[in-house]
């Protein structure tokens, strides 16, 4: 069974800059999530997918960040413009249940 | 809000020894629970997961114990191995769709 997907794996730009990041989930999973990881922390929620609606977007920057789920399979998330502070890896996961979470490897995001 | 913590930060143990990793949650509320592991430039991997119905859970080489009365979790790894050695983050999940995680415990294991 392939894994969730993610790309690039890792991107630098310098700030005001912008940015996209793309997660094909695991076939079948309804429920997809994207989490921002600071080094050294554990990941936090940014948004939750149930199909091509938002279940949670509460912890979403919504004045720089964007996040979307056409056809309820594929996402992207946009950080437009970005700051030093979003330099972090940024994590895919998806869900068939919405409890055991599988996690791709990340897109690490350098903000200069 | 909620918060899932870790309690030490690093751990380091003798290749073969048992490794314990300890999470105390703040939402009694929290019904459901799941332990990760994260090796360096790759994404959490699913380990084992406990349900607040339940104190104990095993899986291979991996106990799950949860004490609901003091709000605690922890992982058990019998006989730890070099391949073990990543970050280990718990994770609750309280009522609603949102999990939220610990900072994570840097298991090293010392051959």
């Amino acid at each position: 069974e392939a894994g969730v997907a993610q790309s690039p794996r890792y991107k630098i730009i310098e700030k005001r800059q912008s940015v996209a990041f793309w997660c094909n989930p695991i076939s079948g999973h309804a429920t997809l999530y994207w989490y921002q990881q600071i080094l050294g922390q554990g990941p936090k929620l940014l948004i939750q997918f149930q199909n091509n609606g938002v279940v949670d977007d509460s912890q979403l920057p919504k004045d720089r960040f964007s996040a979307e789920r056409l056809k309820g399979v594929d996402s992207t998330l946009k950080i437009q413009p970005a700051k030093l502070e979003d330099s972090a890896v940024y994590l895919c996961a998806s869900s068939f249940s919405g409890y055991e979470q599988y996690f791709g490897p990340g897109t690490r995001l350098t903000v200069t | 809000g909620e918060s899932v913590g870790l309690h030490l930060p690093t751990l380091s143990v003798q290749e073969g020894d048992n490794s314990i990793i300890n999470c105390a949650y703040s939402n009694s509320a929290s019904d459901y629970f799941i332990w990760y592991k994260q090796e360096s430039g790759k994404g959490p991997q699913f380990i084992i997961d406990i349900r607040s119905n339940m104190d104990k859970r095993q899986g291979q080489r991996v106990t799950v114990l949860l004490n609901k009365t003091v709000k605690h979790l922890s992982l058990q790894i019998a006989a730890t191995q070099p391949g073990d050695s990543a970050v280990y983050f718990c994770a609750g999940l309280s009522g609603g769709n949102q999990f939220y995680f610990g900072t994570g415990t840097s298991l090293t294991v010392i051959p």
